[in-house]
């Protein structure tokens, strides 16, 4: 299947700083990706959708001045926690969609501990 | 939007048996609906998945089923083995995948041997 790469896989950081979490798509063209988070032991929460070159639709209740989306190209598209709490600290996953659409493939996670 | 109830939580088996995880959902414009084995702190994989132009799909051990009317999908395992282990998650979602998925809450299936 098609290969989608999330970087970092696992970061630390202190509360009030702002972490960049990306999500590639290594072989394909992602028209949309997804983000998602789960808590531990919890199911995956879809939080926003961003389609390239427009402006990313967030799920009700997530804040969007929080978590900021940037989808700039095909390939890539990043998700930034900004003044990071540490009840913000979860398992972020990326999936992105291909064209036509199919099979959303998901990145590898990240790990996300504020302290 | 839609609904995704997912059960049970826990499922523990003995090896050899069978295991049958049930989905029900809300929306009837769904019409995609996969499957999902995570294990622990890594991403889900997608072990099958139904469209609903279809009732049953199978893949060696794994099939699911789909009931449109009753809003409702299964995944089966047969013949489980030690590697079966993991936690399963079924969602449903616009078959173009434009609208993201719903997951169900999950559940933590447990080999015994």
């Amino acid at each position: 299947g098609a290969v989608v790469s999330q970087h970092p896989s696992r970061v630390i950081c202190k509360s009030g700083t702002s972490v960049k979490i990306e999500c590639r798509s290594l072989d394909f063209q992602a028209t949309t990706m997804f983000w998602y988070r789960q808590f531990p032991k919890q199911s995956l929460m879809l939080m926003a959708t961003s389609n390239e070159g427009s402006k990313a639709t967030y799920e009700q209740g997530v804040e969007k001045d929080k978590f900021l989306i940037n989808h700039a190209s095909l390939t890539l598209s990043t998700l930034t926690v900004t003044s990071a709490h540490p009840e913000d600290s979860s398992f972020y996953i990326c999936s992105a969609l291909g064209f036509p659409n199919t099979e959303a493939f998901f990145g590898q996670g990240t790990r996300l501990t504020v302290v | 939007g839609e609904n995704v109830e997912q059960h049970p939580s826990t499922l523990s088996v003995q090896e050899g048996d069978s295991a049958v995880i049930k989905c029900t959902y809300s929306d009837s414009a769904s019409n995609y609906f996969p499957w999902y084995k995570q294990e622990l702190g890594k991403r889900p994989q997608l072990i099958i998945d139904i469209r609903s132009n279809v009732g049953e799909k199978k893949d060696q051990r794994i099939a699911v089923t789909l009931n449109k009317t009753a809003k409702h999908f299964s995944l089966h395992i047969t013949e489980t083995q030690p590697e079966d282990s993991a936690v399963y998650f079924c969602a449903a979602g616009d078959g173009g995948g434009a609208d993201g998925l719903t997951f169900g809450k999950g559940t933590h299936l447990i080999i015994q041997p």
